[in-house]
């Protein structure tokens, strides 16, 4: 069983720049979710997709948007930087079938330098 | 107010001893709590899960969640070395939903 996997492990880029983050689910995993976790804090959830749809925000500005594909990979877009978006970008992938609990599981995360 | 609060320490502690980790939260609604662990450059790894109230252990850990004072704990028996690491409690309302984490607390055990 594959488990979640994150590309690139490490990016530069500088303010004003757009970035694109990407992730493979879990095989058989359906619902994909991206966590910002700035340094010294704990992951601050972003966005969730499930079956190529948003299903749900969190307090993100529109700059931050997504894709999720039919395969349920997924796409982090941040446009305009800002200094404050370096941070370690996390994606989460999970079951979401009936009303059983569904593990997350976690990659091992994009660190994202914006200078 | 944060959704979760969670000391961030660093905690240190030696070999064998009992470790308590603890979050507390506002929001009643949140039903299932989990503790993940996350190694340095590492993402997180789900430790334990706990639905509603009540206790529930893992061989060496466990975890216990009181609903009625908005508090839950990580309890780590006999610690280890390899158990040095970030300690993050995280809850949600309902399964599959967004999670909200604490800090974090960073922990090393020394040998």
């Amino acid at each position: 069983e594959t488990g979640v996997t994150q590309s690139p492990t490490h990016l530069i880029k500088t303010r004003g720049q757009q970035v694109t983050l990407r992730c493979s689910s879990q095989s058989g995993h359906n619902t994909v979710s991206w966590y910002q976790q700035a340094l010294g804090q704990g992951p601050q959830f972003i966005f969730q997709y499930y079956r190529e749809e948003e299903n749900g925000r969190g307090n993100f500005p529109p700059r931050f948007s997504g894709l999720q594909f039919p395969n349920y990979s997924s796409e982090l877009n941040v446009n305009a930087l800002e200094l404050d978006d370096s941070a370690l970008y996390l994606c989460a992938s999970s079951s979401y079938r009936d009303s059983s609990y569904n593990e997350q599981f976690f990659g091992p995360g994009t660190r994202l330098t914006v200078l | 107010q944060k959704e979760v609060e969670q000391d961030p320490g660093p905690l240190s502690v030696p070999e064998g001893a009992i470790v308590s980790l603890n979050c507390t939260y506002s929001n009643s609604a949140f039903q299932y709590f989990m503790w993940y662990r996350q190694y340095s450059r590492k993402g997180p790894e789900l430790l334990m899960y706990t639905y509603s109230s009540g206790n529930k252990e893992d061989g060496r850990f466990t975890a216990q969640v009181d609903k009625s004072s908005k508090y839950i704990s990580l309890f780590i028996r006999d610690s280890q070395p390899s158990d040095s690491a970030t300690y993050l409690c995280a809850m949600s309302w309902y399964t599959g939903n967004q999670f909200y984490f604490g800090t974090g607390t960073s922990l090393t055990v020394i040998p």
